[in-house]
């Protein structure tokens, strides 16, 4: 089974700190993504990456920065952290079918993220 | 501009009932669609997909959906809800460079 896994379940910080919110995956998958989940909104792509060192905004990439230094792993920055970026993160990875770039995606369990 | 729309934002079902989710998307282009299902406090799951070929897909947990082109629909369908079934049902599309798109989420409550 894929196995997705996020540093943490759940985080507390306060505004203007720097945030970390960690990914792993460990099935190799070239594609790696950051969403937010907001009730009645979705997900919103907020990062993805497509190969190590890669990495391409997505929908609302605004006050978030990503690094992909390994293939497994794919880190979302909150530079600074304001109060409206309090929501659930989630990390996907995914393993492109042959010939194209598009594939299922495997979630991990998220962060639910509270900036005070 | 590019989208996925559920309609029923609250769904409240009697197990045994038939269930169905609707699902529209607005993109060009190849189709490619997602049904993922995320239970109480766990993670966001695979349900189901359609990339291309037979348009009545087949997926976990009793489960289908038909592709409908003409009506730019994907609907998620049981015939039979059990109360495991309540969680929040989400619709993606692929819309290309390696984007998704994501409906809004259905929230679904089956009664015991």
């Amino acid at each position: 089974d894929v196995k997705v896994t996020q540093s943490s379940r759940y985080l507390v910080k306060r505004t203007g700190e720097k945030v970390f919110l960690e990914c792993v995956q460990d099935m190799d998958h070239e594609n790696m993504f950051w969403y937010r989940q907001d009730p009645g909104l979705g997900l919103r792509l907020i990062y993805f990456s497509y190969d190590v060192k890669m990495k391409e905004k997505g929908d609302i990439p605004e006050g978030y920065s990503v690094s992909r230094e390994k293939k497994e792993r794919f880190s979302l920055i909150l530079e600074s952290a304001s109060t409206n970026q309090t929501s659930m993160y989630l990390c996907a990875s995914s393993l492109p079918r042959a010939g194209e770039t598009y594939n299922e995606q495997f979630f991990g369990p998220g962060t639910r993220l509270t900036v005070l | 501009a590019q989208s996925v729309s559920q309609h029923n934002h609250h769904v409240i079902l009697s197990e045994a009932a038939s269930l169905e989710l609707g699902c529209n998307y607005s993109y060009g282009g190849t189709v490619n669609l997602f049904w993922y299902v995320q239970y109480p406090g766990q993670h966001l799951q695979l349900l189901l997909k359609y990339f291309s070929g037979d348009p009545l897909v087949k997926g976990i947990k009793g489960f289908e959906a038909e592709f409908i082109k003409s009506k730019f629909s994907f609907n998620l369908r049981k015939p039979s809800v059990q109360w495991s079934d309540t969680a929040e049902y989400f619709c993606a599309g692929y819309t290309g460079t390696y984007k998704y798109i994501f409906g809004t989420g259905t929230r679904l409550k089956v009664l015991a």
